[in-house]
């Protein structure tokens, strides 16, 4: 079965500094993986996603992730931290054991503070 | 383009008292529908999800119910709510390739 574990509940980091939120999957089949931000009282925003395509994966507003398959992890980073990141983030992996119900899994999520 | 609608937006409801909340899609059909709740602290617990008209799969047992009367409807329910029932309550729909998040339901039972 798969499961998704964010390491780390809260991260904060200073305005400019390195964002790197911690992910880390198991899965028995090539996963597909996922990074979903929430703003506070909205839904969730797909950041990026793997698909078995190219291991570094570009997504919006900066962010990208690494798929490292050694490691089972996909972190997500961003090089300079801006205030508007500051949000709860979701890494989250494709539910196969059940075909062709688009389920994910979701790990707990890891808020992200930016501190001016 | 696709868009997912939820509403109410926020609801103060007295414990005991019944529960509808509605989500519909627009701009896809056939879409794969679920419903998430966020409680307070807590990261996202799938609740139900549909593969069709009908077709409802409780993932977890609950004081809660779900139908899809339509393609792109899906209804959340509750004959009587409890506190625990308290939460951010969200619709997703899904294309086989990832899911799209509608704006959610604060729900606050007293």
């Amino acid at each position: 079965a798969q499961s998704v574990t964010q390491l780390g509940s809260h991260v904060s980091v200073s305005e400019g500094a390195l964002v790197l939120l911690r992910c880390n999957y198991s899965s028995s089949v090539p996963p597909y993986l996922f990074w979903y931000v929430q703003y506070p009282n909205q839904g969730l925003q797909l950041l990026l996603k793997y698909t078995s395509a190219a291991t570094l994966v570009k997504g919006i507003n900066g962010f990208e992730a690494e798929f490292k398959k050694s490691e089972t992890s996909f972190h997500l980073t961003k090089p300079s931290a801006h205030m508007s990141d500051a949000a709860e983030y979701f890494c989250a992996v494709s539910d196969t054991s059940s075909s062709n119900t688009g389920k994910l899994i979701f790990g707990q999520g890891t808020t992200l503070q930016v501190k001016p | 383009s696709q868009t997912i609608h939820q509403w109410p937006a926020t609801l103060v409801q007295p414990v005991g008292s019944p529960l509808s909340l509605e989500c519909t899609v627009e701009g896809t059909s056939n879409p794969n529908l679920y419903w998430y709740r966020q409680a307070a602290g807590r990261g996202l617990q799938l609740l139900f999800y549909s593969v069709g008209i009908g077709q409802i799969s409780s993932e977890v047992p609950q004081n809660l119910s779900a139908s899809r009367p339509q393609d792109r409807q899906f209804i959340l329910s509750s004959k009587k709510l409890l506190l625990s029932d308290s939460g951010f309550y969200l619709c997703a729909w899904s294309d086989q390739r990832h899911q799209f998040f509608g704006p959610g339901t604060r729900l606050t039972v007293l």
